[in-house]
């Protein structure tokens, strides 16, 4: 079954320290992986696509198909960082991708 | 260029009444969909369809209909209200499946 597991509810660092926000999946073939932010009250907006292999807002991820986890990472935490965070991927509809399946996300806080 | 417009973006219904959540798009896209995020459960795909004409059932289907009768538009109706259906809702689109998605501002609704 495709799923999409994301281990913390909540995670709280101070400004300044690395963040790694925890992203495990099962699929069969070859996903295509994304991060979606939601700032409070606001609409999705897509953070990261593994495919592109782009950083954003400092932010990077890497798709390790060995343990099928595409954690996010930052190394100096900001305060405008600050959301709610979705790892997410495509349903596999008989080898082609269709909607995307979300974890339930992680609450991240950043402290001044 | 509006991207993902959704209407209204708050409502309030009491038990046993429907309504019409709108969804429209100006980029062309074939994917359109409908995802319920609730606190605890991440977002869940009610309904989706994959150009006009063409729709079938996510995850959380019931209660809800929708139809496709042109690319720009994808209507969400909720038939009955119950208050299981208090959440918010998000109307999202693709230009092809899991390719990502532009979502809406959100529609919060409330069946008391």
């Amino acid at each position: 079954a495709q799923r999409v597991t994301q281990p913390e509810k909540l995670l709280s660092v101070f400004k300044g320290a690395p963040v790694e926000l925890k992203c495990n999946y099962s699929y069969s073939g070859s996903p295509e992986l994304f991060w979606y932010v939601q700032y409070s009250r606001q609409r999705l907006q897509l953070l990261l696509r593994h495919i592109s292999r782009e950083s954003i807002k400092g932010f990077t991820a890497d798709l390790n198909k060995g343990e099928t986890s595409f954690h996010l990472k930052k190394p100096f935490a900001q305060e405008e960082d600050s959301a709610m965070y979705y790892c997410a991927l495509p349903r596999n509809y008989g080898g082609s991708q269709g909607n995307l399946i979300f974890g339930k996300g992680t609450k991240l806080s950043v402290k001044p | 260029n509006a991207g993902v417009t959704q209407t209204p973006k708050f409502q309030v219904l009491k038990t046993g009444q429907s309504m019409t959540l709108q969804c429209a798009q100006d980029m062309n896209h074939e994917y359109m969909s409908w995802y319920r995020q609730d606190p605890g459960m991440g977002l869940r795909l009610i309904h989706y369809s994959v150009g006009a004409g063409i729709t079938d059932q996510g995850e959380v289907p019931n209660g809800y209909n929708v139809s496709r009768s042109t690319t720009e538009d994808f209507p969400l109706r909720l038939l009955s209200a119950a208050p299981s259906q208090t959440s918010v809702y998000f109307c999202a689109s693709s230009p092809t499946g899991g390719k990502g998605y532009t979502f809406g501002s959100g529609t919060r609704l409330t069946v008391v």
